[in-house]
Order: C-alpha cells, then sequence, then structure tokens
C-alpha cells in the first residue's frame, strides 16, 4: 500500500515560535508538495519539489520554507509562526511525467495561538 | 491566473444520481482531475480526463469538455458514504519548472447524502 505520512495529526504552536512538519512518502515519487486547505478557500499550494534539493514556490510561500534533503522526506518550515497560519496542512507526492494521480498524507492541523 | 468553480454545496437522495459541475479557465491545460475527501481526512484520488468524454468507473464517471473549460462529476446508486467533499483540480502546464506541471484545486464541493 502506498504511503505518506505526516509526522503530526495535531500541533499546537505558539506565535513566533519555529514550526517543523515532516512528510515522508514511500514511493519514490521524485515530486513532492506541501498544500495548506482553509474553509472556502480549497487547497492552496505553499512549496513543491519535483527532485532532492530542488523546490519552487506555489501560489503562498510567504512565511514558509522548505527543505528536502532525501527523494523521501520533505519539511516545511514556519520560520516564525503567527496565527494567520492555523490551518490544515497537507502533504503530497506523485511521480512524473504524467502523473495520473498525487498520494496525500493525512493531513496536520496547526493551531497557532 | 487560474479559476476554478464548483458548487460549494449540494444535497441528493440516497440510491439516487448526482451531478456535481466545474468550470475552469487556465492558462494551459493537461489533465483535470477528480478528488472525493472525507471530513479529516485526506484526499483520495477518483479520476482522471485528459480527452473529451466520459471515464465510467463503476458508480463514478466523470466527463471532460475542453472546448467548453467543463468537467462534471457523476454519482450513481447513492449511498451514505458518499457524503464526502469532492474537490476539482486542473492540471496546467508551469514554464520554467523543468517541465513540471502545477495542479490547481476548486474549492470542492460539500455533498450530503440524506436517506
Amino acid at each position: 500500500d502506498v504511503k505518506v505520512t505526516q509526522s503530526s495529526r495535531y500541533l499546537v504552536k505558539r506565535t513566533g515560535e519555529k514550526v517543523f512538519l515532516e512528510c515522508v512518502q514511500d514511493m519514490d515519487h521524485e515530486n513532492m508538495f506541501w498544500y495548506r486547505q482553509d474553509p472556502g478557500l480549497g487547497l492552496r499550494l505553499i512549496y513543491f519539489s519535483y527532485d532532492v534539493k530542488m523546490k519552487e514556490k506555489g501560489d503562498i510561500p510567504e512565511g514558509y520554507s522548505v527543505s528536502r534533503e532525501k527523494k523521501e522526506r520533505f519539511s516545511l518550515i514556519l520560520e516564525s509562526a503567527s496565527t494567520n497560519q492555523t490551518s490544515m496542512y497537507l502533504c503530497a507526492s506523485s511521480s512524473p511525467p504524467g502523473a495520473t494521480e498525487a498520494f496525500f498524507g493525512q493531513g496536520t492541523r496547526l493551531t497557532v495561538v | 491566473g487560474q479559476n476554478i468553480d464548483q458548487p460549494t454545496e449540494m444535497t441528493a437522495t440516497e440510491g439516487a444520481i448526482v451531478q456535481i459541475n466545474c468550470t475552469y479557465q487556465t492558462s494551459g491545460f493537461n489533465g483535470l482531475f477528480w478528488y472525493q475527501q472525507h471530513a479529516g481526512e485526506a484526499p483520495t484520488f477518483l479520476s482522471y480526463n485528459v480527452l473529451d468524454g466520459l471515464e465510467e468507473k463503476g458508480r463514478f464517471s466523470s466527463f471532460l469538455s475542453r472546448s467548453k473549460g467543463y468537467s462534471y462529476l457523476l454519482l450513481k446508486e447513492l449511498q451514505m458514504k458518499d457524503s464526502a467533499s469532492y474537490l476539482c483540480a486542473v492540471r496546467v502546464p508551469r514554464a520554467n519548472s523543468g517541465g513540471y506541471q502545477k495542479v490547481t484545486f476548486g474549492t470542492g464541493t460539500k455533498l450530503q447524502v440524506i436517506p
């Protein structure tokens, strides 16, 4: 069974903290993604990576950074958490070039207080 | 920019048929996806269309018209477990990313199936 695993299901952090969200996939996929999902806004792409050490900004990268040191792991970093980053964060992976589906992790619900 | 529109909510009766529409205006097109997402869970893949026409997969079918920027997801013989959000997503080429093709999601349609 294919698997994308996110390190935490729920997180509560304080404003100003540095936050790490981890994602691991076991499918040897080249592409990995971080989305956030908010009511009424759908899934919005924060960052993606199409190879180890390669990253590109998505639609809403401000306040976030990413790291991909190994193919199977893609980390999302909130440099200084703010309350407007309270959201559901979803990691996904897919295989190029014409991937017909992406596989999602179970999501991390982050609350910044 | 990319624009994908779907109804926010729909209600349908168990055993019935429901059609969820999706319209899109995007800079380029290279495939349309439908995902199902139950509350509190990850989205799961339902269907993929890249050519015009109907793709059938069991109780679920998906239709695409590229000239009209239109797709629909058809769910037959509705079951209570079909209550979920249905996400329409469009893949577009991204010029300066090694050929990577970005996927943009709509806001989703929340379907409630009632007895």
